[in-house]
């Protein structure tokens, strides 16, 4: 079945550093993937869409310039947290949707990575 | 505007009780999906089920059930003799089915359940 690798599993990390998290589609064509955010005992949390070929679209209250989303291939995106801080700590998970699975862009369930544990010290 | 609810923070069961874990939605669209995931403490999502707003029908699947009452827009998740390895956090989900959307999904608050011997 479709499978979405997550690197890094997890990351310590000194304040004011930048960290890069990749998304990879691994035998799927993906134009659309999703970031969210997890909170220690919280819900996830879509912190942006990200599509191939063009600018993320960013929910509400997330910073853009802090959050930087990359989209350059149709199996990899790639959430970079710039400058980081303590604040910045938490789980973040991505999931890509597979177009060949349905004729809807919706009844298709969003294949998640393992997500990626964020520890900035 | 989209909302999931599943006021259930956190169940504890003991092995072999059967335990039912609620979830209740809204939504404005005629046409939406539902979702329930599972995460171990490991955090991985695993995909549980997807139901689409005009299949009523309730399923079954091994010791899962779901029972899905649209007039109540609730989307219960059964869990029949519970076993330790079931003890993790269940989220549900919504996702709406308009034409051009990112069809993103919206989750509920999770219900933290704890099997025990």
């Amino acid at each position: 079945g479709a499978v979405v690798s997550q690197h890094p599993s997890w990351v310590i990390c000194k304040s004011g550093t930048s960290v890069k998290i990749e998304c990879r589609s691994l035998d799927f064509q993906a134009t659309t993937m999703f970031w969210y955010r997890q909170f220690p005992k919280q819900s996830l949390m879509l912190m942006a869409t990200s599509n191939e070929g063009s600018k993320a679209t960013y929910e509400q209250g997330v910073e853009k310039d802090k959050f930087l989303i990359n989209h350059a291939s149709l199996t990899l995106s790639t959430l970079t947290v710039t400058s980081a801080h303590p604040e910045d700590s938490s789980f973040y998970i991505c999931s890509a949707r597979n177009p060949g699975q349905g004729a809807s862009k919706s009844n298709q369930p969003q294949h998640f990575g393992d997500g990626t544990r964020l520890s900035i010290l | 505007a989209q909302k999931v609810t599943q006021a259930q923070t956190e169940i504890s069961v003991v092995e072999k009780e059967d335990v039912t874990l609620d979830c209740v939605y809204e939504t404005r669209d005629t046409t939406y999906y539902l979702f329930w995931y599972k995460q171990p403490p490991s955090g991985e999502l695993v995909f549980l089920i997807r139901r689409n707003s005009f299949d009523e029908q309730n399923e079954i699947s091994g010791r899962y059930s779901w029972n899905f009452q649209k007039s109540t827009s609730s989307f219960n998740f059964t869990i029949t003799a519970s076993q330790v390895v079931d003890s993790a956090v269940y989220f549900c989900a919504l996702s709406e089915a308009q034409i051009g959307t990112a069809s993103k999904l919206t989750f509920g608050t999770g219900t933290r359940l704890q099997v025990t011997l």
